[in-house]
């Protein structure tokens, strides 16, 4: 088992729908949980993060942590098409050090 | 903010040759990462380093070296390139635990070895 699961996609969405995002991860000792968006040919970017059970809300992204469950969600609101890119979630352990673990990462589309 | 440079957005090496990728943040933070990105592998971790002059193994050490001589500097050194190692090369850097922040990449070196 993964790690860090995500859905690999491509996920296609509608410009101005909600695009929904998960992640599952393994460790229940996890403590910080990231989201970096990946455009093409460019290096990851860090967009939210999260470390209490619940929802963060951050412009149109929203966070959402659910510890007994062991997932992460990243939603986007009015999707544009500029969001369109490789979503990474990332998970760091509460114990240890300053590793993050990485999934491989969901392509999103936002169809205009 | 934050800002991480890499020495190289493209580079081309022969196999056999020694090669240096530099990595310089200016943010003062303690802890610097190398990663490599391949397709459906994802990143994974080749080394990082907490402090000056120390260095821990990530999940992919062989073949890879690292030196850090100066807090903001972090080097990786491919001791003899091999074709498995082309690959795209992500450097990243983070502050303490306390502020609970993530890490922070510089723009990539897309390493061809021939």
């Amino acid at each position: 088992q993964k790690e860090v699961e995500q859905n690999s996609g491509p996920l296609s969405v509608p410009e101005g729908a909600i695009a929904s995002l998960n992640c599952t991860y393994s460790d229940r000792g996890s403590q910080s949980f990231f989201w970096y968006r990946q455009y093409s040919g460019k290096s990851p970017e860090l967009i939210m993060s999260i470390y209490s059970n619940g929802d963060k809300e951050d412009g149109r992204f929203t966070a959402q942590l659910n510890k007994a469950s062991q997932y992460v969600s990243l939603l986007i609101r009015d999707s544009q098409p500029s969001d369109s890119a490789t979503y990474l979630c990332a998970v760091r352990s509460n114990f240890g050090n300053e590793k993050l673990t990485f999934g491989t990462g969901t392509r999103l589309t936002i169809i205009p | 903010d934050v800002k991480v440079t890499q020495s190289s957005r493209y580079l081309v090496k022969r196999t056999g040759e020694k090669v240096f990728l530099e990595c310089v943040q200016d943010m003062d933070h303690e802890n610097m990462f190398w990663y490599r990105q391949d397709p459906g592998l994802g990143l994974r971790l080749i080394y990082f380093s907490y402090d000056v002059k120390m260095k821990e193994k990530g999940d992919i050490p062989e073949g890879y070296s690292v030196s850090r001589e100066k807090k903001e500097r972090f080097s990786l050194i491919l001791e003899s390139a091999s074709t498995n190692q082309t690959s795209m090369y992500l450097c990243a850097s983070s502050p303490p635990r306390r502020q609970t922040l993530g890490q922070y990449f510089g723009p990539g070196t897309r390493l061809t070895v021939t």
